[in-house]
């Protein structure tokens, strides 16, 4: 089983809508989690981190789930230029703070 | 600030040859990572270093594969011969804290393909 698991997608969005999905991840013992954002052909680029209370800028919404050991983005009013690939990160504090990537949520947002 | 710069952009290059990558970190960033990002298996860890010095190279696929950073303000990535298989494109990224992983920031990427 991999580390931090992510659907691939694609999840195809109508301009406007909203979108959510989910990250899960392996080792109850991982301490931050962070949503990070990569354009094709461009390096990934921090979009925001996950606190335990849940966390929102602007229109995008992170939340975590310890007990299901899991993490999730929402967007909301989805613009064009969401369209990316989303990378959600995991650190674990025990192994030397190395993050740990899943492999990405592809998110097409369609006028 | 011009971010993380890496160099080449682009590598075509026959089995058996050497590469090098090279990575020049933002400056006053105290940790500098390599990654390696491939459509099967994603976004990988190579190695980081912390103040120059080497602090986990579990990641470091084989023998093939060395970094080196001799300053703060530079570092190599190695492979030595390389294959096909090395092919994907290989990301530097540094930051100023350990403890402030999420401002980890990444270059553009080095695109490697080996035939």
């Amino acid at each position: 089983r991999k580390e931090v698991e992510q659907d691939p997608g694609p999840f195809n969005v109508p301009e406007g809508a909203t979108v959510a999905f989910n990250c899960t991840y392996s080792n109850s013992a991982s301490q931050s989690f962070f949503w990070y954002r990569q354009d094709c052909r461009k390096e990934p680029k921090l979009l925001m981190s996950v606190y335990s209370s849940g966390n929102e800028d602007g229109r995008f919404t992170a939340q975590l789930n310890r007990a299901s050991q899991y993490i999730s983005l929402l967007i909301r009013d989805s613009k064009l230029s969401d369209s990316a690939t989303y990378l959600c990160v995991v650190i674990l504090k025990a192994a030397g703070n190395k993050l740990t990537f899943g492999g990405g949520t592809r998110v097409l947002v369609k006028p | 600030d011009a971010g993380v710069i890496q160099s080449p952009r682009h590598e075509v290059t026959e089995m058996g040859q050497e590469v090098t990558l090279r990575c020049k970190p933002i400056s006053g960033h105290d940790y500098l990572f390599w990654y390696r990002q491939t459509m099967m298996r994603g976004l990988e860890l190579l190695i980081y270093f912390n103040n120059n010095v080497p602090i986990d190279d579990s990641g470091m696929p084989e023998d093939r594969f060395s970094a080196k950073m001799p300053n703060a303000s530079f570092s190599t990535l190695k492979i030595q011969p390389s294959e096909p298989r090395d092919s994907a494109v290989y990301f530097c990224a540094s930051s100023l804290e350990r403890e402030s992983t999420d401002t980890q920031y990444f270059g553009p990427g080095t695109r490697l393909t080996v035939l």
